[in-house]
């Protein structure tokens, strides 16, 4: 199975509603980042959150880190219908130079 | 800014077909990652190299190669394709280390008929 997995798999929600979307992980880490996709496109950096840091904030995304469940989560506040996009955890492995993607979880946000 | 381009957004070709991707940083980057993405499967790396002329398999190197020549350019290389190559075609590109950000080319979508 996948090192990172996504949960859920779509969420749908309204303008001005915050999203939450769920990783989990299954062996150590020293980081975990964050990537959106649009629809067709290739996938951009969000956020990066080191193993020693509980929580980071970048705008309106905000990423928390529990290594002790191996799990984190991203949440959008104040959703715009533009955030509509797939979002993936990474998680590196294989020395560190790679990085094992979830499934992503496809958040459509309606006006 | 980095950019990351690749040869082709869209590309149709026929079964047996050799076929060439190709993927262009422009930050330096050391290592450069194919990845083919599929519905419900997520991200799978195909080949990563972490240097020219060096490479290493990922999860699915089966019926590809691939060829890093400059530091910049990073080919994709299908000797024979089937159909179960039709895919989205994901190139990166980012620093060595245990930390980095990769940075994703626009990706090529392949329809192998």
């Amino acid at each position: 199975s996948q090192q990172g997995e996504e949960d859920p798999q779509a969420l749908s929600i309204q303008e001005g509603e915050n999203a939450t979307m769920n990783c989990s992980y299954k062996t150590s880490i020293n980081n975990l980042q964050w990537y959106r996709q649009n629809s067709g496109r290739g996938l951009v950096h969000l956020i990066l959150i080191r193993s020693n840091e509980r929580e980071k904030h970048s705008g309106r995304l905000r990423v928390t880190l529990d290594t002790s469940k191996k799990s984190s989560s991203l949440l959008i506040t104040a959703s715009r219908a533009a955030d509509t996009a797939s979002y993936f955890c990474a998680t590196p492995t294989g020395g560190g130079n790679k990085l094992t993607f979830g499934t992503g979880t496809q958040l459509k946000v309606e006006l | 800014d980095v950019k990351v381009t690749q040869s082709s957004r869209y590309l149709v070709k026929r079964t047996g077909e050799k076929v060439f991707l190709e993927c262009v940083q422009d930050m330096d980057h050391e290592n450069m990652f194919w990845y083919r993405q599929d519905p419900g499967l997520g991200l799978r790396l195909i080949y990563f190299s972490y240097d020219v002329k060096m490479k290493e398999k990922g999860d699915i190197p089966e019926g590809y190669s691939v060829s890093r020549e400059k530091k910049e350019r990073f080919s994709l290389i299908l000797e024979s394709a089937s159909t179960n190559q039709t895919s989205m075609y994901l190139c990166a590109s980012s620093k060595a280390g245990g930390r980095e950000t990769q940075y994703f080319g626009p990706g090529t979508r392949l329809l192998v008929l």
